[in-house]
């Protein structure tokens, strides 16, 4: 089946650790996002990458890392300069043409800090 | 000034009732509108997705985008209790995709 794929569901990070999270798609798409998701927050855009080897920050890259050297993988790294980063994580991709925009989404990774 | 905003509710009803919810934007490069519902610790599922003005209609669901007044709703009609949930309005331009903060839904039996 198609679909995106992240991994792990659960996470536990120690105070000044990095991490990294896994994001796969079997899709073919040629865009893929990055959110965190806050309780009341709505989705906030970390970062983005509309094609291979290319990545633009969204609202609240700080703290954090990406690379896009596959087409199918987006990993994200939480690096210890991100002072809050227990959240919920959602990845996403689309196509990214004009005609096929909408995006669909991996059933995310819940991150805590101990 | 967020670039779109939702009312994040809660907001409950009876089952049956019609539903309406809400975002309005204040970007004109958004051109494409999509509606996501999303259950507790679940990723976001699309539900529906336009990029003319008018109405979609998809079952008990109908997308209406109101371009001029950069006003979009999703209306849900002999609601059910399984429509409890979150639903994100989200929308998008020649790149990123922004959401709103979402609503949250409870359908009381």
């Amino acid at each position: 089946d198609g679909g995106i794929t992240q991994s792990p569901k659960y996470l536990f990070r120690k105070e000044g650790q990095n991490v990294t999270l896994s994001c796969e798609q079997n899709l073919n798409h040629d865009a893929m996002y990055w959110y965190r998701q806050d309780p009341g927050q709505g989705l906030r855009l970390i970062y983005y990458s509309q094609i291979v080897n290319d990545f633009q920050k969204g609202d609240i890259a700080e703290g954090y890392s990406v690379s896009r050297e596959k087409k199918e993988s987006f990993p994200l790294t939480v690096t210890s300069a991100q002072k809050n980063p227990t959240a919920f994580y959602l990845c996403a991709s689309s196509k990214g043409d004009r005609l096929n925009t909408e995006a669909f989404f991996g059933q995310g990774t819940r991150l805590t800090v101990v | 000034q967020k670039e779109v905003e939702q009312d994040p509710g809660p907001l409950s009803v009876p089952e049956g009732a019609i539903v309406s919810l809400n975002c309005t934007y204040s970007n004109s490069a958004f051109q494409y509108f999509m509606w996501y519902r999303q259950y507790s610790r679940k990723g976001p599922e699309l539900l529906m997705y336009t990029y003319s003005s008018g109405n979609k209609e998809d079952g008990r669901f109908t997308a209406q985008v109101d371009k001029s007044s950069k006003y979009i709703s999703l209306f849900i009609r002999d609601s059910q209790p399984s429509d409890s949930a979150t639903y994100l309005c989200a929308m998008k331009g020649a790149q990123k995709l922004v959401f709103g903060q979402g609503t949250r839904l409870t359908i009381n039996p």
